[in-house]
């Protein structure tokens, strides 16, 4: 079964701190990947999707993911985070040909300003 | 990107009553969805369907049951509410790859829900 980890429960930075988050998934054939957002009291964003191609790919609010295919890893990054990225961030994968989204269990994200 | 609503955003019930939660999108995605999520866990999905007069019932067993009678509409009906179904509920929708879509979901606000 398809299944998606994410490495961190809750991860604690300071302002301007690089930030990377985990997401490694398990499943035998082409995927489409994913990282939501959901800001506190708001509804969940989509921030970047993979489908094809370069696998770096850029999001909103200056986040990117790179797809590494061999490690079967999705990592979220971004160099330098602010207060305001407070959130929870999910990694969602889905066979390249179509079905259910499934999710990781979430990244809590706190920032200090 | 997709406009999807939900109705209402918090709800408060006592046990034993019936509830429907409502969930509408505008941009004509065929592909439609409810998860459930409690604080701080991932989403489960409950129930899906992938076009009019098409429901599935999704990875977590629910007791909640749904209908598609409109391609725009999707609600989620509890029966008879309990204590055990207190969760936000998330809907989403999404296009169909066949059709040249992405498949890419989008989310609706959510309706957090308490059964008292």
């Amino acid at each position: 079964a398809q299944s998606v980890s994410q490495h961190n429960h809750h991860v604690i930075l300071s302002e301007a701190a690089s930030l990377e988050l985990g997401c490694n998934y398990s499943y035998g054939g082409t995927v489409n990947l994913f990282w939501y957002v959901q800001y506190p009291g708001q509804h969940l964003q989509l921030l970047l999707k993979y489908f094809s191609g370069d696998p770096l790919v850029k999001g909103i609010k200056g986040f990117e993911a790179e797809f590494i295919k061999s490690k079967f890893s999705f990592n979220l990054r971004k160099p330098s985070v602010q207060w305001s990225d407070t959130a929870e961030y999910f990694c969602a994968v889905t066979p390249n040909q179509g079905g259910k989204l499934i999710f990781g269990q979430g990244t809590e994200l706190s920032v200090k300003p | 990107e997709a406009d999807i609503y939900q109705t209402p955003r918090y709800l408060v019930i006592g046990t034993g009553k019936k509830i429907t939660l409502e969930c509408s999108q505008t941009m004509g995605h065929d592909k439609m969805y409810w998860y459930q999520q409690d604080p701080g866990m991932e989403l489960h999905l409950i129930h899906y369907s992938y076009g009019v007069n098409s429901t599935e019932k999704g990875d977590l067993s629910s007791e909640s049951t749904v209908s598609r009678i409109r391609t725009e509409h999707f609600p989620l009906t509890l029966e008879s509410a309990r204590p055990s179904h207190t969760s936000q509920y998330l809907c989403a929708s999404s296009d169909l790859l066949l059709a040249g879509g992405t498949d890419t979901q989008y989310f609706g606000p959510g309706t957090r829900l308490t059964v008292l």
